[in-house]
């Protein structure tokens, strides 16, 4: 699954500040999805797309926005940096296609709050 | 709501001996039900799927799955594990409607000892 490229790979910031991270899709899928993933926890949803301009929250929003202006990106801003967000970060789109109905995943954000 | 249990937060096995781990889910409308698989530092792997018909399901890496409806059960199966099955192990359901969100379990950590 090639579909998914996630920006940056890596990421440090100060407490405070403002971080966007991008998921870029090549499959022309109408769903997007954000999750934090966290031990003990799984993914939990953040946010999600399901169409242009059309988004809304997932279970773990708060601090949180998302935007999506073309098909193929969906951007995840934290709007304040906070510790309790240092987490991976992954993008998901989904395929509805009968013969491969499923999910296609990014390889991840790590981001470090300090 | 929709949801996915997975009771074992680790289940240590020695190499070659079988292993079982357990996913539960409830929901009141079908679902669509999904093994991931996660190598350390690494994304996620879809091991197999639900979507219908046979609920015996076979995947990569000679994994299997047995959807069982009545006990709202999708347990995860090796007849033989390899060193190389260590990894975390993530059960999702989609419940379809209008959002395919993607709900997960919190993890099953499969560690095999020589």
């Amino acid at each position: 699954d090639a579909g998914i490229t996630q920006s940056p790979r890596h990421k440090v910031t100060e407490t405070g500040t403002p971080v966007t991270l991008r998921c870029h899709q090549t499959e022309n899928h109408r769903y997007m999805y954000w999750y934090r993933q966290d031990p003990g926890h799984g993914l939990r949803l953040i946010h999600y797309s399901y169409g242009v301009k059309d988004t809304d929250k997932g279970e773990v929003s708060d601090g949180y926005s998302v935007s999506r202006s073309k098909t193929e990106d969906f951007l995840l801003t934290l709007e304040s940096a906070t510790s309790s967000q240092t987490s991976v970060y992954f993008c998901a789109s989904h395929r509805t296609t009968d013969s491969n109905y499923g999910y296609t995943f990014g390889s991840g954000t790590r981001l470090t709050v300090v | 709501a929709q949801s996915v249990t997975q009771l074992d937060s680790q289940v240590p096995v020695f190499e070659e001996a079988p292993v079982e781990l357990r996913c539960n889910y409830s929901s009141s409308v079908s679902v669509y039900l999904f093994w991931y698989v996660q190598y350390p530092n690494q994304g996620l792997q879809l091991l197999l799927k639900y979507l219908s018909g046979s609920t015996l399901v076979k995947g990569i890496n000679g994994f299997e799955a047995e959807f069982n409806k009545s006990q709202t059960s999708f347990h995860l199966r090796k007849p033989s594990v390899h060193i190389s099955d260590t990894a975390e192990y993530f059960c999702a359901l989609n419940y379809g409607g209008a959002t395919n969100k993607l709900i997960f379990g919190t993890g099953t950590l499969l560690a095999v000892q020589p």
